[in-house]
Order: structure tokens, then sequence, then C-alpha cells
């Protein structure tokens, strides 16, 4: 099946700096990739949705210029939170979907554990 | 506000036993509902999809039924494993939009 890779797999940082998580799509042209958070035995909440070479569209309550992301090319997506605090500490998950499928089936990767002191 | 919900206790089962779980939801017509599979520390797996004009849909050893007159979906495994212990959820999807929403998830344990 399709793979999804992030990177880092973790991330320790201290507050007020910013961090940058990848996702690639590696072996499929993703189209569309998504941003979820998830707190501990929480479900996983969409952040925002983007298109490749187009602005990301955001869910209500997540604030575009603190989580930036780009969608640059069709195997990479990128997504910055900038000055994070302790209340950004979250495991973040991206997925991608590939054009053309019917159900539009999504490939998730395998998370990234940010930890903000 | 759409609800979905999941059993937020563990179930428990023996190994070889059959495990069956819920998930619910309210004020949602999804087109279609997605099970995943979520590992500690890792992003979900896909495991089957089944739409909205079907009643059942099986995979090996799992099987997925889907009843929009009770707004209910329930997730079996069969001969369950130690190996299938982890948290299963639920992703209804609303016709229309291809992002489905996920539940909290039920984590099961099967004991050998």
């Amino acid at each position: 099946g399709a793979v999804v890779s992030q990177h880092p797999s973790w991330v320790i940082c201290k507050s007020g700096t910013s961090v940058k998580i990848e996702c690639r799509s590696l072996d499929f042209q993703a189209t569309t990739m998504f941003w979820y958070r998830q707190f501990p035995k929480q479900s996983l909440m969409l952040m925002a949705t983007s298109n490749e070479g187009s602005k990301a569209t955001y869910e209500q309550g997540v604030e575009k210029d603190k989580f930036l992301i780009n969608h640059a090319s069709l195997t990479l997506s990128t997504l910055t939170v900038t000055s994070a605090h302790p209340e950004d500490s979250s495991f973040y998950i991206c997925s991608a979907m590939e054009g053309g499928i019917s159900y539009n089936e999504q490939f998730f990767g395998p998370g990234t554990r940010l930890t903000v002191l | 506000s759409q609800k979905i919900e999941q059993n937020s206790e563990a179930l428990n089962i023996q190994e070889g036993k059959t495990a069956t779980l819920t998930c619910n939801y309210t004020n949602y017509s999804p087109a279609y509902l997605q099970w995943y599979r979520q590992d500690p520390g890792r992003g979900p797996v896909f495991l089957l999809l089944i739409r909205e004009n079907e009643k059942e849909k099986r995979k090996e050893r799992l099987k997925v039924t889907f009843d929009t007159t009770l707004k209910q979906s329930l997730f079996h495994i069969t001969a369950s494993q130690p190996a299938d212990s982890a948290t299963y959820l639920c992703a209804p999807t609303s016709g229309g939009s291809y992002i489905p929403t996920f539940g909290r998830g039920t984590s099961l344990i099967v004991h050998p």
C-alpha cells in the first residue's frame, strides 16, 4: 500500500521556538494532504487541509498564523508550529490522499510527538 | 452537533473469541464509514470501508456492519489474537466531503 512518512518522529523544543514537521508521500503523488492533532485519549482532530500549490484550508479554531502549512509539491507538505507553547504539545499526524480514487482513501503517517518545555 | 460515540472503556477478551466494537453516531448521515486501527504512538491504519447502501463488509477475520436506521456500525474481529490488541477508530464520512470525522476509539486488549 501507499506509504506516508513524517519527520521527525519526535521533537522537544523550548517555549517560543518554531518547529517544522515534514510529511512525505513516498510512492504516490498526493493531491491533498491533511494535518491532524491528537491529545492523549482523544480523537484525531483535523487541523487543516492542503492542496498542492494552493493555500491550506484551516478548521475552525485553528490559528493559521500559528500553524503554517506549505504544500509545495505533490509529495511534500510541511507544518510549522510557530512560537510553540506547552499547550501545543501533542501528537501531530499527517495523511495524504491520492487523486482519482473513488472513495478517497487516506494514508496516514506515523505521527510526530511534539513536546514543548 | 455531530457526535460519534465509541465505548471509552477498554474491551478485554480472551484469545480466540470474537471481539465486537460499537460505533454510534448522531446528527449525521454519512455516505460511508471507515474503521482504522491505531497502535500507541503511531498513526491510524485503514482497515475497512463500508458504504451506506451496504449492510455488511468482510475482510479476512474482520467484519463490519452498517445500520443507517440505528445510526450504528459494528466492527467484529473473529478468532482474535493478542496481536489484534490496539485502539480501533470509527470514522464516518459525509457524502461530498471526503474527510472522515474520527471517534475517540475503543481500546481492545486480547489476552493469551
